[in-house]
């Protein structure tokens, strides 16, 4: 079974700096997808990159990109210019590509981001 | 993205009432439809994956005959909470997808209080 792990609880950063929120994942499958979703106040989840395990790039949406790095399976998120509305649970999660979009996603524990005026 | 919502968005109900839920996709046919529940500071537990059509799967450790999960339409799944108890009480998010995506989109959640 596949297991997604994201060590760090909470986190904190000053508005406009840069900050990294890390993801490891465990799986067997070569072909998969793996995602950040954005949990704020409201509990809306909220999608905020996605990631193709064929794809050797990088995953990049304006403030936000990644470092997928396959070999070490390990899927962290960058977030520039820190805003005060990136404020919020992240959550890291995965889902294997065999079945398409009916496969279940695989959550991490999340982590909370505090973001300091 | 696509657009889901859910009813109500919250609900108060008595010991041992039944309660529905209902997830909707508004502007796609979705095919698949999952159930997860969220307790406070925690991750999302799924519960069930249901497809249209069909019953629906739940992971281990769910009671099917608690959450009774129907998938009639491709836009509609429901949630019934039997015979609700107060360690029922806690957020329901319900997700849904196609096979024309190749995400899932979240419904805005159930704040379920079982006094």
């Amino acid at each position: 079974a596949q297991t997604v792990t994201q060590s760090q609880p909470e986190m904190s950063v000053q508005e406009a700096e840069t900050v990294t929120l890390s993801c490891t994942y465990d799986t067997s499958e070569s072909d998969y997808y793996l995602f950040w979703y954005k949990q704020p106040p409201s509990r809306q989840m909220i999608l905020v990159i996605r990631q193709e395990a064929y794809k050797q790039q990088n995953a990049t949406e304006n403030r936000f990109s990644v470092n997928f790095q396959k070999a070490a399976k390990s899927f962290s998120l960058k977030i520039s210019d820190s805003q005060l509305g990136d404020a919020a649970m992240y959550f890291c999660a995965y889902r294997s590509a065999n079945q398409g979009g009916s496969e279940k996603l695989v959550f991490g524990k999340g982590m909370k981001l505090t973001v300091n005026p | 993205g696509a657009v889901v919502s859910q009813h109500p968005s919250w609900v108060i109900c008595k010991s041992g009432t039944s309660v529905k839920i209902e997830c909707r996709s508004l502007d796609f046919q979705a095919t698949t439809m999952f159930w997860y529940r969220q307790f406070p500071k925690q991750s999302l537990m799924l519960m069930a994956t249901s497809n249209e059509g069909s019953k629906a799967t739940y992971e281990q450790g769910v009671e099917k005959d608690k959450f009774l999960i129907n998938h009639a339409s491709l836009t509609l799944s429901t949630l019934t909470v039997t015979s609700a108890h107060p360690e029922d009480s806690s957020f329901y998010i319900c997700s849904a997808t196609s096979g024309y995506y190749n995400e899932q989109f979240f419904g805005p959640g159930t704040r379920l209080t079982v006094l």
